[in-house]
């Protein structure tokens, strides 16, 4: 079983649908990177959080560590939001990364 | 901003030959990763460095080795080069404890090895 699981593996949605994507993890960690790569393969991260939520613009962030559970969330999707998802967590053990595989994301016009 | 730029968006080579991927940060960071990444699976940490000839294996480092002589440079090797290699290369780099802060990714290497 893999320690960190993204659902869906692939979504399609039509412009203006608010999206939830999701992130589960089967380790203590410190914190959660939420990162976007674009088809073009460059990755940008998103937000780094470890309680709570962060929002920034249409991204909203969320994490609930009791229930080992994060999602991010897009509001009034747009087809430039077409990208990878990831998910990855700094396990609080050792301080290593464990990334997920990713949600593919494409919001149709 | 931070930029990290690696050599090649893409690159074919011989199974067999030494391949050279090189990535250089301008942001003075102290950390430099290599990943790769396949489909259906998350990035898999090859090496990281915290310092100037300093290196750490990751996950994955058989077949591979590194070197980072400056700061700003940090290659990956790949000895002899097998079909398996065939992957995305991610070159990343941080500021201060190597894994807490965010990492600034490379645009990514698309290596075929033929």
């Amino acid at each position: 079983k893999n320690e960190v699981e993204q659902s869906p593996q692939n979504l399609t949605a039509q412009e203006g649908e608010f999206i939830t994507i999701n992130c589960s993890y089967s380790v203590g960690i410190s914190a959660l990177h939420w990162l976007q790569q674009h088809p073009g393969g460059g990755i940008v991260s998103l937000f780094m959080l470890s309680s709570g939520k962060k929002k920034h613009g249409r991204l909203i962030a969320t994490i609930n560590i009791q229930e080992k559970h994060s999602s991010l969330h897009i509001t009034a999707s747009h087809p430039r939001d077409s990208a990878v998802y990831i998910c990855a967590v700094l396990m609080d053990s050792n301080y290593q990364l464990i990334w997920g595989a990713g949600t593919k994301l494409i919001i149709k016009p | 901003d931070v930029k990290v730029t690696q050599s090649s968006r893409y690159l074919v080579k011989r199974t067999g030959e030494k391949v050279f991927l090189e990535c250089v940060q301008d942001m003075d960071h102290e950390n430099m990763f290599w990943y790769r990444q396949d489909p259906g699976l998350g990035l898999r940490l090859i090496y990281f460095s915290y310092d100037v000839k300093m290196k750490e294996k990751g996950d994955i480092p058989e077949g591979y080795s590194v070197s980072r002589e400056k700061k700003e440079r940090f290659s990956l090797i790949l000895e002899s080069a097998s079909t398996n290699q065939t992957s995305m290369y991610l070159c990343a780099s941080s500021l201060g404890t190597a894994f807490h802060q965010p990492q600034h990714f490379g645009d990514g290497t698309r290596l075929s090895i033929l």
